[in-house]
């Protein structure tokens, strides 16, 4: 598997304030995605990225941002949590093969 | 868009019985893929199967792409199988993957 990691692994916040979260990889693998999982819907598309600096939108993107400055490291941004972004938050990647792997995964709980 | 069906939406065993996770594809897709997410949430590589069929150990996977449906054989359960699977497809040149709402599979002792 990919060596992927999330940071934070847990979060609990409030509504109206920004959280950032991290997926590191060691894999150098070209394409990245952000999904979040919700009870009934499976894994839903956030964002994706195919490149430093190239990101496309996914199926639920509204209220989410993402950048990625490096290959190694691709960062989901909510500006102003809602309640409706609590969700488990899981980032992937895919390299030449076209397999994807995932990370372990951040529990995010917005109040 | 594509949708992506998967049956039975919940499946209860007795460990050692066998069994067959069946994912339909409303279009064509690339780079289908099979995952099992264990009770800790850990989402786990089963199989990359874009078409044929592949083995590992007791599970097995067969891809009819030109019909659109995927299944996931699971031989002789064990209670570690417990835990949902799920399909994914790529809509052709997209990189946007589409998954399945999964198979909750109880295996009992």
């Amino acid at each position: 598997d990919a060596g992927i990691t999330q940071s934070p692994r847990h979060k609990v916040t409030e509504t109206g304030t920004p959280v950032t979260l991290r997926c590191h990889q060691t894999e150098n693998h070209r394409y990245m995605y952000w999904y979040r999982q919700d009870p009934g819907h499976g894994l839903r598309l956030i964002h994706y990225s195919y490149g430093v600096k190239d990101t496309d939108k996914g199926e639920v993107s509204d209220g989410y941002s993402v950048s990625r400055s490096k290959t190694e490291d691709f960062l989901l941004t909510l500006e102003s949590a809602t309640s409706s972004q609590t969700s488990v938050y899981f980032c992937a990647t895919q390299g030449g093969g076209n397999e994807q792997f995932f990370g372990p995964g951040t529990r995010l709980t917005v109040l | 868009g594509i949708q992506v069906e998967q049956s039975p939406p919940d499946l209860i065993l007795q460990e050692g019985a066998n069994s067959t996770l069946r994912c339909n594809f409303s279009d064509s897709v690339n780079n289908l893929q099979w995952f099992h997410q264990n009770p800790w949430g850990q989402l786990i590589n089963l199989f990359y199967i874009p078409s044929g069929t592949k083995q590992n150990g007791r599970l097995s996977a067969t891809t009819v792409a030109t019909e659109r449906y995927s299944l996931l054989y699971i031989s002789s359960s064990q209670t570690t199988d417990s835990g949902v699977y799920f399909c994914a497809g790529e809509p052709s040149g997209t990189y946007k993957y589409i998954f399945g709402t999964g198979t909750r599979l109880k295996v009992l002792a």
